[in-house]
């Protein structure tokens, strides 16, 4: 079947240091994906997505990095500050690769903490 | 811009009652989106507007949850009556593009309504 999953369910890091949350998924057909943020007591808000004919995509302090032979997806943030502390999800499209009826498969979600 | 707004934030009922939540999407938002939520998973689709017509309810609980949005801007959701599993946050979406799901289209959540039924 198709699932979108994440490797790790907690991670800890110190203030300063790089963080990397990982992600797996089973769709190859997938033509993009999606890193969502969610804080404590908010909904998720849009990190960076990335497309199935790109391996890496940089923005503001986070690249993500897609492996299409191992299907694996990660998301780095550089110098991870108190403020990156939140639950993190990847997510695929589900459906035809155009019009109106596709939906977003979400992953468990990994923790983030970051230790001051 | 102002953002999606949900009401209420928090709302505790007992089994077999009824309940509504209420979303405002962001102003000419096309495309609503309602989530369920259980704690420690992520979001998973109720139902899809398009304006006022209905993408996909195809993970709605039919026989107890029902949606509408009438007029294509705001939006109910009602549970009736509530099992204990319905317990979650219910978060509404929305965004600018019809669902195609390309890079770009980016969803707006509200910040969620945390149901509890006990």
């Amino acid at each position: 079947g198709e699932s979108v999953g994440l490797h790790l369910p907690t991670l800890s890091v110190q203030e300063g240091d790089n963080s990397i949350i990982n992600c797996a998924y089973s769709n190859s057909a997938s033509d993009y994906f999606i890193w969502y943020k969610q804080e404590s007591g908010k909904g998720p808000q849009f990190i960076i997505d990335i497309r199935s004919n790109m391996d890496k995509r940089q923005g503001q302090r986070v690249t993500v990095l897609l492996n299409k032979t191992v299907k694996h997806l990660s998301l780095q943030i550089a110098a991870t500050q108190p403020g990156d502390s939140a639950v993190y999800f990847c997510a695929e499209p589900k459906g035809p690769n155009a019009g109106n009826n596709r939906k977003l498969i979400w992953g468990l979600g990994t923790s983030l903490a970051v230790n001051p | 811009e102002a953002g999606v707004a949900q009401s209420p934030r928090y709302k505790i009922i007992e089994k077999r009652q009824s309940v509504a939540f209420w979303c405002n999407p962001i102003s000419g938002h096309a495309t609503l989106y309602w989530y369920q939520q259980i704690l420690g998973q992520g979001p998973k689709l109720l139902i899809q507007f398009q304006n006022n017509g209905v993408v996909d309810d195809s993970q709605l609980p039919k026989d107890r949850f029902s949606a509408e949005r009438l007029k294509g801007v705001d939006s109910t959701l009602k549970i009736q009556p509530a099992k204990l599993e319905d317990s979650a946050v219910y978060l509404c979406a929305s965004s600018n593009k019809p669902s195609g799901l390309t890079t770009g289209d980016t969803q707006y959540f509200g910040p969620g309504t945390r149901l509890t039924v006990l």
